[in-house]
């Protein structure tokens, strides 16, 4: 299996549950992102990680919690969302920090 | 700060018409990178192209090409005889030096048979 694979793929919460969102990159690379898209909005930037450290938080609620237990894998931990926290999570990969070179195609994320 | 703008929303065309996605930028920095991105309804960006700033020179890939005009801080991609699988949202972003990318908010491109 190559590229950026995103699991899973739809995912409906309630405002109360915790759950976790997965990124696996078979690329080799060493930095990771997550990046919300939102409707109507440019893409964000939520984390970066670069060799398993994490280099990038931009003012992301701590409700989002991040997890990069190794340069493959990538996890954004969620809980006690709220509605607005819906949208389409991406998650992408580079060889090195810097811009993201693959995407995965995403999580679609709605908080009830 | 840095922006990017694109100010098609949504284009329709016929298969086989030329089209030209605008994009226009905003940086202080001299040293800066464009890039091209398509989302197709699967999710994932594809990316297409980057282009650093020292270098103006079109580039054309098959249908594909980009027009990098300093002087007007703009970089359009144009599609030449679209077909209906360039059916997609197509993201213009920027980047300086180390810093994260800027996406603009994308352009919907519809290809109808």
């Amino acid at each position: 299996e190559t590229g950026v694979t995103q699991t899973p793929r739809h995912l409906v919460m309630g405002m109360t549950n915790k759950k976790s969102l997965k990124c696996e990159q078979h690329l080799g690379h060493n930095a990771m992102y997550w990046y919300k898209q939102s409707a109507k909005k440019p893409l964000e930037l939520m984390f970066v990680y670069s060799l398993e450290e994490r280099v990038e938080n931009n003012s992301v609620p701590s409700r989002f919690s991040p997890e990069c237990p190794n340069s493959s894998h990538l996890f954004l931990h969620l809980h006690t969302l709220q509605p607005e926290d819906s949208a389409l999570y991406l998650c992408a990969s580079s060889q090195d920090q810097g811009w993201p070179r693959f995407f995965g195609p995403g999580t679609r994320l709605t908080v009830l | 700060a840095q922006k990017v703008t694109q100010a098609q929303t949504e284009i329709s065309v016929v298969e086989k018409e030329d089209v030209t996605l605008d994009c226009v930028y905003e940086t202080r920095d001299t040293t800066y990178y464009l890039f091209w991105y398509k989302q197709p309804p699967s999710g994932e960006l594809v990316f297409l192209i980057r282009r650093n700033s020292f270098d103006e020179q079109n580039e054309i890939s098959g249908r594909y090409s980009w027009n990098f005009q300093k002087s007007t801080s703009s970089f359009n991609f144009t599609i030449t005889a679209s077909q209906v699988v360039d059916s997609a949202v197509y993201f213009c972003a920027l980047a300086s030096g180390y810093s994260t990318l800027t996406f603009g908010k994308g352009t919907m491109l519809l290809v109808s048979p």
